[in-house]
């Protein structure tokens, strides 16, 4: 299976702080994503990238940023962290031929 | 963009009954379609996945159906069990330059022992 770790797993901040989330990943895959999840919406995408330096929106971008300066990590960044981007957050990569995603294991993102 | 839209949001089922979920999309230009089960505080698993070129695909207890025409596709799984009960997701992507997938808003499957 190919190796993806997000970290921090749990993170609490404040209202107005900035943020950064970190996938990882220990394969040379070309293709990361950065969904969040919650209830009722499912996973809604909020950027991606498809290379080093190369990046785009997802539908819900507003307030977020990504940099991806090394094949191996994807950040994202909560610039001044609101409450309404609680969430968890889900890094994915897209592996080999097929299109199928493998998932990391989230990150808990509560802001109050 | 794509618009997926997955029904029933809750599912509960006998142990051994079949459960099938359902799901539309909205581009016709969409060609490929996986599955996802997700388990409580872990991130989602591909279970299965079809492409608009096959109709239907079966791996054991689990199977997939695609309608082109009218833009739907289904999950069907026989005999379920106990460990069958998680968040199950489907998904579109027209995007397959960059395989960006949009996601419905999940299924919430209770298979009762």
């Amino acid at each position: 299976d190919a190796g993806i770790t997000q970290s921090p797993r749990h993170k609490v901040t404040e209202t107005g702080t900035p943020v950064t989330l970190r996938c990882h990943q220990t394969e040379n895959h070309r293709y990361m994503y950065w969904y969040r999840q919650d209830p009722g919406h499912g996973l809604r995408l909020i950027h991606y990238s498809y290379g080093v330096k190369d990046t785009d929106k997802g539908e819900v971008s507003d307030g977020y940023s990504v940099s991806r300066s090394k094949t191996e990590d994807f950040l994202l960044t909560l610039e001044s962290a609101t409450s309404s981007q609680t969430s968890v957050y889900f890094c994915a990569i897209s592996t080999g031929g097929s299109y199928g995603y493998t998932f990391g294991s989230g990150t808990r993102l509560t802001v109050v | 963009g794509e618009n997926v839209e997955q029904h029933p949001s809750t599912l509960s089922v006998q142990e051994g009954d079949s459960a099938v979920i359902k799901c539309t999309y909205s581009d016709s230009a969409s060609n490929y379609f996986p599955w996802y089960k997700q388990e409580l505080g872990k991130g989602p698993q591909l279970i299965i996945d079809i492409r608009s070129n096959v109709g239907e695909k079966k791996d054991q207890r689990i199977a997939v159906t695609l309608n082109k025409t009218a833009k739907h596709f289904s999950l069907h799984i026989t005999e379920t069990q106990p460990e069958d009960s998680a968040v199950y997701f489907c998904a579109a992507t027209s995007d397959t330059g960059r395989r960006a997938l949009t996601f419905g808003s999940g299924t919430r499957l209770q298979v009762q022992p």
